[in-house]
């Protein structure tokens, strides 16, 4: 079966440069999560969209934006990238039902910040 | 996250031991959900629970969603050296926004 793709898997960055991370959701899932894992640290809701609106908005830093695309995958645009984004950055999609649907995760990107 | 506590914070056990793993919140579930993560790599999603009362199998592992929908508990049984990870709950307390519990990393022993 489909799962939802992330790339790239790895990436190496420097402090103040950008990174863009992409997530492909399964196909027919129209709502795509974003979630940053720091080392050791729980997953923390970055944002997520909904046939293309951004439909919530978790604590995600003013150097980073996110948007979806009319194919329902999204980016995550991340500039002046400090120390402190060093993470694994998760996508994760679901159908809309009724309610918060059933979410799938992809694998994830690591992102190092050096 | 708050919202969420899980508990133990850690667990090990011995290979073919029996173990549960608690999830606790303050408010009203709309969606629970249970996820594996093995060390460093992606979540793996394990069952979602939305009735209060619902259970669910699969193979060794059993969720069930207490009838207030406010905790949730994953119990292994039998538990394999492929069980360890961390194990994380996670749930929508209303709107749109999504919470993970505080994790519980499982070591099982050989």
């Amino acid at each position: 079966a489909a799962g939802v793709i992330q790339s790239p898997r790895h990436l190496i960055k420097e402090k103040r440069e950008t990174a863009t991370l992409k997530c492909y959701p399964i196909p027919r899932h129209d709502t795509v999560y974003w979630y940053q894992q720091g080392p050791g640290q729980d997953p923390q809701f970055l944002i997520s969209f909904y046939e293309k609106m951004q439909s919530d908005k978790g604590s995600i830093p003013d150097r980073f934006s996110a948007q979806q695309f009319s194919d329902y995958h999204s980016e995550l645009n991340m500039s002046s990238l400090e120390l402190g984004d060093s993470a694994l950055y998760f996508c994760a999609s679901s159908p809309r039902t009724s309610g918060l649907g059933e979410q799938f995760f992809g694998p994830g990107t690591r992102l190092t910040v050096l | 996250s708050q919202e969420l506590e899980q508990s133990p914070q850690s667990l090990i056990v011995q290979e073919g031991k029996n173990l549960t793993i608690n999830c606790t919140s303050s408010k009203t579930l709309y969606g629970l959900y249970w996820y594996k993560q093995k060390y460093g790599e992606g979540l793996i999603f394990l069952m979602m629970l939305q009735k209060g009362g619902e259970e669910k199998s699969h193979e060794k592992i059993t969720a069930k969603l207490d009838e207030k929908k406010q905790q949730s508990s994953l119990h292994i049984t039998a538990s394999q050296p492929s069980h360890a990870g961390i194990y994380l709950c996670g749930a929508s307390l209303g709107g749109n926004q999504f919470y993970f519990g505080t994790g519980t990393s499982l070591t099982v022993i050989p």
